[in-house]
């Protein structure tokens, strides 16, 4: 089956390590996205890459970063400079390379928390 | 620019009941239309998508959203509200070349 697939679904880390989150997708969709989501916030942009190896900042990208070596990979890593990065990550993709037209397929999502 | 607003964090109905999200959005462009659900733990599903056809949008799970641009809303309903509906609901809007907004979602809790 088609999808996308995030890994690991839970994530524990201590204060002052980088973490980096697996978002992988066989849907040959040239757009994907990572998203952050907290409570009573919704879902707020941190990284989006339309093409292999090029990607722009979103809303929220301190404290982060990506990669998009392969159309169908997009790792986030964490850094410890995110001052709060305890959240729910979303890796997302499109059909369509102009962002924001399309539908957004969503992964299960991977619960960071740090202790 | 462009936002969406959400009205109700939290909405309640009795099994069997209409239910009815309300969304507003604003954009300086045309707009793109989503609504999303989510259930516990996991990733967000497409319910529909209002792309400038018809104003009214059918979608899965026998939800349905009407476009009015007069009001800029863009409300989901669902004629008989079922056990399995329980979820936290999104809209979000895009103006094509922008990236989608979304708005802070409604959790809607479905009384048996």
């Amino acid at each position: 089956d088609g999808g996308i697939t995030q890994s690991p679904k839970y994530l524990f880390r201590k204060e002052g390590q980088n973490v980096t989150l697996s978002c992988e997708q066989n849907l040959n969709h040239d757009a994907m996205y990572w998203y952050r989501q907290d409570p009573g916030q919704g879902l707020r942009l941190i990284y989006y890459s339309q093409i292999v190896n090029d990607f722009q900042k979103g809303d929220i990208a301190e404290g982060y970063s990506v990669s998009r070596e392969k159309k169908e990979s997009f790792p986030l890593t964490v850094t410890s400079a995110q001052k709060n990065p305890t959240a729910f990550y979303l890796c997302a993709s499109s059909t369509q390379g102009r962002v924001g037209t399309g539908e957004l397929f969503f992964g299960e999502g991977s619960r960071l928390t740090v202790l | 620019a462009q936002s969406v607003t959400q009205l109700g964090s939290h909405v309640s109905v009795s099994e069997g009941a209409l239910v009815l999200l309300r969304c507003n959005y604003s954009s300086s462009v045309p707009p793109y239309l989503f609504w999303y659900v989510q259930y516990p733990n996991q990733g967000l599903q497409l319910l529909l998508k209002y792309t400038s056809a018809a104003t009214l949008v059918k979608g899965i799970n026998g939800f349905e959203a009407e476009f009015k641009k007069s009001e800029t809303s863009f409300h989901l309903t669902k004629p008989s509200a079922h056990m399995s509906d329980a979820a936290e609901y999104f809209c979000a809007v895009s103006g094509g070349y922008q990236k989608v907004t979304f708005g802070t979602g409604t959790k809607l809790q479905v009384i048996p």
